[in-house]
C-alpha cells in the first residue's frame, strides 16, 4: 500500500518568508509525527496528532513553528519568518495509533538563504 | 531527560565480516526501543520494536538485543547493500513521541 507522502521534496526559500509543509499519511493511521533532522544528526521532535488534536507540541522550538491537521488525515508544518537555522530535514511519520511503529516518509529538504 | 547513545559513529566492513553496533540509553521507564534504517536522501525505515530486556528479533542478517541499558544490532555476515546509517530510538512509558541516537553509518565493502 502507499506509504507516508510528503510535499514538496526540496524548498529553498529566503529568510523571513513563510512556508508550509505538508504530510499525507497512511490511510488509517490516527497518530501522526513531524521530526527535524540536520545533517549528521538523527531525527528531533517537533510535534505529534492524535486525530485532529496537537497531544503534545513540546518539540516547537518557537511560536514561529505551527502545524494543524483539521480532519485527522493530512497536516501542514508552518513555519514563518524563517531563518537560515530552520534549514534542515523535515520529516513526517504515522502510525496506527499513539505508541504503535512510526513509519516514516522520504522527508523536505528546507533550505533557507 | 531521555538519552540515546549511538557508537560506533561509523563502521566499515568487508562483505562477510559480522558485527556489532551499540544503542546506550537512558529514560524514564521505558515503552519500547526502536531500530531503523536509514539510506542517504530517504526517510527512516523500521527495523524492529523491543520492548523488555532479554528479548530479541530478527530480520535476516540483522539481529536486535535488549537490555536494560542497552542494546545492540548485530549484523552476520553483511552484504554491500546493508549499507546504511542505522538509528536507535527509545519512547518513555506514556508517551508516544521517539528520542532518536544519531546513528551509526555503516559501509559493507564488496
Amino acid at each position: 500500500g502507499a506509504g507516508v507522502s510528503q510535499t514538496p521534496s526540496n524548498k529553498v526559500t529566503e529568510k523571513g518568508k513563510y512556508v508550509e509543509l505538508r504530510c499525507d499519511p497512511i490511510s488509517g493511521h490516527t497518530a501522526l509525527y513531524w521530526y527535524r533532522q540536520s545533517l549528521g544528526q538523527g531525527p528531533e521532535f517537533l510535534i505529534y496528532f492524535q486525530g485532529t488534536g496537537a497531544a503534545d507540541d513540546s518539540g516547537l522550538p518557537n511560536d514561529r513553528f505551527f502545524a494543524v491537521r483539521p480532519e485527522g488525515s493530512v497536516s501542514t508544518l508552518k513555519i514563518q519568518r524563517t531563518e537560515r537555522g530552520d534549514s534542515a530535514v523535515y520529516l513526517c511519520a504515522s502510525s496506527l495509533a499513539g505508541g504503535d511503529e512510526q513509519y516514516f516518509g522520504p522527508g523536505t529538504r528546507l533550505t533557507v538563504t | 531527560e531521555d538519552q540515546v547513545t549511538q557508537s560506533p559513529e561509523a563502521l566499515r566492513l568487508q562483505e562477510g565480516e559480522s558485527s556489532s553496533l551499540n544503542c546506550s540509553y537512558t529514560v524514564s521507564g521505558l515503552r519500547g526501543l526502536f531500530w531503523y534504517r536509514q539510506d542517504p536522501g530517504k526517510g527512516p525505515e523500521f527495523l524492529f520494536t523491543l520492548y523488555s530486556a532479554g528479548e530479541e528479533k530478527e530480520k535476516e542478517r540483522l539481529k536486535a538485543t535488549l537490555t536494560k541499558k542497552e542494546s545492540f544490532l548485530h549484523i552476520t555476515a553483511p552484504k554491500p547493500e546493508d549499507s546504511a546509517t542505522y538509528l536507535c530510538a527509545v519512547q518513555a512509558a506514556g508517551y508516544s513521541t521517539l528520542t532518536f541516537g544519531k546513528g551509526t553509518m555503516l559501509l559493507v565493502s564488496p
